[in-house]
Formats: structure tokens, C-alpha cells, sequence
């Protein structure tokens, strides 16, 4: 199992839907969970963190936290052609906190 | 305030020669990583440092060395370079801690071995 889990995708949406991005991961413990935009050629950008369970919202976007079912997700809303990109979750586990582990990434395609 | 600054951006090694990709960030963060990025994939960690004299490996660290002589700079270095190093290399840094905490990401370093 790996330790953070994306669907790699792509994942399809007209422009104006929401999209809707999933992670899950396996160390029970972790504390912080994060989500990154990556462009094609570019470093990751931060969009999103989140420590609590619920939800966390921040403009078009939402972040969504269950530690019950290890699941961490982040909503797009009214996507737009400029949110095509690579979201890649990150977690920072509970053994030492030092790294950030991170999923390989789902690729988002908003189609105009 | 530069934030995380990697040099160089781009360079192609022959099989076997060496070099050291350059990290430098101004943010005064004790942590700090190296990650590397297949294509298609997610990051993987190759070495990371809590602090300036204190390093330690990460899933990928064979192949590479690294040193922390000061806060601000952590070298990675590449000794006998292989085709399977081919990738594209990212530093980050961040302060320790549990919240508001998340790590920042230098441009990235695209390396080709041939």
C-alpha cells in the first residue's frame, strides 16, 4: 500500500463544474495535510493546508478532512481552463513530523 | 526575499562524471529537502536536513551525498552519474512544527544523464 494514494486521472471537467480530488493515506497518525498545484515544467505551488477535520475553505477552493477514513479532499469550484494542472497531496506523517510525503499527483483537465 | 533559489536550471552529464546542484533559501528555515520527480510521477524524498551539521536519508538517497554547513545552504551532490538519475530535481525548505508549516519549493533543477 502506498503511503499517500491519487488517482492519477485525468480528470475531466467542463469549465465552470466543480472538480473533485481525492487522497487517501495510511499512517494513521498524520497531522497535516497539504495540497499542491503543480503546471507542467513548474515546482509545486501551495493551494491548500488543513489540520482539522471538516472542511476548509479558501475562495474557489475546499479542502476536506476525515481522519476516521484517512481521506483527504479538495474541491474546485467554477473551475476554470487555468486550473489544468497536476494537484499533488502531501501528508506530514506522525513518525519524527520532519517530511513531507506526497501522492504522485491527479491531473486535472478543465475543458473550455 | 528570494525565497528558495536552485541552481543550475537545466545541465546534461555524461555516464559517470559528478556534479552539485546548488540550494540556497532566505527564509531562515531549519528544514530543509531534496526531492526528486520522475515524469508523470509524484516526489520522491532523496535526503533532507533538520538543521545546519544534522542530515538524514530519505526513500532514494542512493546514488547522492549531502552536507548542511549553514542554515541557509544545502547542496545535493551527484558523484558517479547514472541514466537512472534522469529527473528533475526540487528543493524545499520549511519551519518545524505541526501547523502553519507547509514547505516551500525552488524552481527545480532538470537533469539529463547520457
Amino acid at each position: 500500500q502506498k503511503e499517500v494514494e491519487q488517482n492519477s486521472g485525468p480528470l475531466s471537467v467542463p469549465e465552470g463544474a466543480i472538480a473533485s480530488l481525492n487522497c487517501t493515506y495510511s499512517d494513521r497518525g498524520s497531522q497535516s495535510f497539504f495540497w499542491y498545484r503543480q503546471y507542467s515544467g513548474k515546482s509545486p505551488e501551495l493551494i491548500m493546508s488543513i489540520y482539522s477535520n471538516g472542511d476548509k475553505e479558501d475562495g474557489r477552493f475546499t479542502a476536506q478532512l476525515n481522519k476516521a477514513s484517512q481521506y483527504v479532499s479538495l474541491l474546485i469550484r467554477d473551475s476554470q481552463p487555468s486550473d489544468s494542472a497536476t494537484y499533488l497531496c502531501a501528508v506530514l506523517k506522525d513518525t519524527g513530523r520532519r517530511a513531507l510525503t506526497f501522492g504522485s499527483g491527479t491531473r486535472l483537465q478543465v475543458q473550455p | 526575499n528570494a525565497g528558495v533559489t536552485q541552481t543550475p536550471k537545466f545541465r546534461i552529464l555524461k555516464i559517470g562524471q559528478s556534479m552539485t546542484l546548488q540550494c540556497a533559501q532566505d527564509m531562515n528555515h531549519n528544514y530543509m529537502y531534496w526531492y526528486r520527480q520522475d515524469p508523470g510521477m509524484g516526489l520522491k524524498l532523496i535526503y533532507y536536513s533538520v538543521g545546519a551539521g544534522i542530515t538524514d536519508k530519505g526513500e532514494v538517497p542512493n546514488g547522492y551525498n549531502v552536507s548542511r554547513s549553514t542554515t541557509e545552504d544545502f547542496p545535493l551532490r551527484l558523484e558517479l552519474a547514472a541514466p537512472s538519475q534522469t529527473s528533475v530535481y526540487f528543493c524545499a525548505s520549511r519551519t518545524p512544527g505541526e501547523t502553519n508549516t507547509e514547505a516551500f519549493f525552488g524552481q527545480g533543477t532538470r537533469l539529463t544523464v547520457v
